[in-house]
């Protein structure tokens, strides 16, 4: 049980792109999703939390426009890196959370690389 | 602010090797403590948790107990196998601060044969 679906895996496109990745609750229902980027050998920094029918709350730094977060139903939140540049590409985790107060599932990331 | 302290990697163990991956932390709460496993290019995978002081949370060989007096939750297994290869990362999940997981900076394990 509580499996995480990412998709895509792996992405690579042009600079001035934008890419859309999916996280997906498969068999539990997600009020709050989260979004984290992680460097090679780093830990995962948070960027947004994810509610279900109202605005992320993103982390200090994260900017709202380029990284726009969709959670529209309880299974699905949507994370579109916009006008993608290089200094874009990392590896993007997503995580749901079982309740209020339930541990955090992760996906298996997301891969973007922009050439 | 809370914040979580692993001890820097790599590790290096011989397979059957007993294991210990220290974890300290910082929380003004009652935090909840986790132990998160990466394996190479993939999302992390929960390996145990615990929810108050003195909880000991265990899983495939693994085990943790949360201390309060010490702010530990130190990772241990009794033989690790090659399979066991992979970044740890331990995290706090402070409820008055909606739940945000904190993550140490990951510590990696190397199993050899």
């Amino acid at each position: 049980g509580a499996v995480v679906s990412q998709h895509p895996s792996w992405v690579i496109c042009k600079s001035g792109t934008s890419v859309k990745i999916e996280c997906r609750s498969l068999d539990f229902q997600a009020t709050t999703m989260f979004w984290y980027r992680q460097f090679p050998k780093q830990s995962l920094m948070l960027m947004a939390t994810s509610n279900e029918g109202s605005k992320a709350t993103y982390e200090q730094g994260v900017e709202k426009d380029k990284f726009l977060i969709n959670h529209a139903s309880l299974t699905l939140s949507t994370l579109t890196v916009t006008s993608a540049h290089p200094e874009d590409s990392s590896f993007y985790i997503c995580s749901a959370r079982i309740g209020q107060r339930g541990p955090q599932h992760f996906g298996d990331g997301t891969r973007l690389s922009i050439l | 602010g809370n914040s979580v302290t692993q001890m820097e990697g790599p590790v290096t163990l011989s397979e059957e090797a007993f294991l210990t991956i220290n974890c300290t932390y910082t929380a003004t709460g009652y935090p909840s403590l986790f132990w998160y496993v990466q394996y190479p290019g993939e999302g992390l995978q929960l390996l145990l948790k615990a929810t108050k002081a003195d909880d000991k949370g265990s899983n495939k060989g693994f085990e943790a107990t949360y201390r309060k007096e010490t702010t530990s939750f130190h990772l241990e297994k009794g033989s690790v196998q090659v399979s066991d290869s992979a970044v740890y990362f331990c995290a706090l999940s402070d409820w008055n601060q909606g739940g945000k997981l904190i993550f140490g900076q990951g510590t990696e394990l190397s199993v050899k044969p």
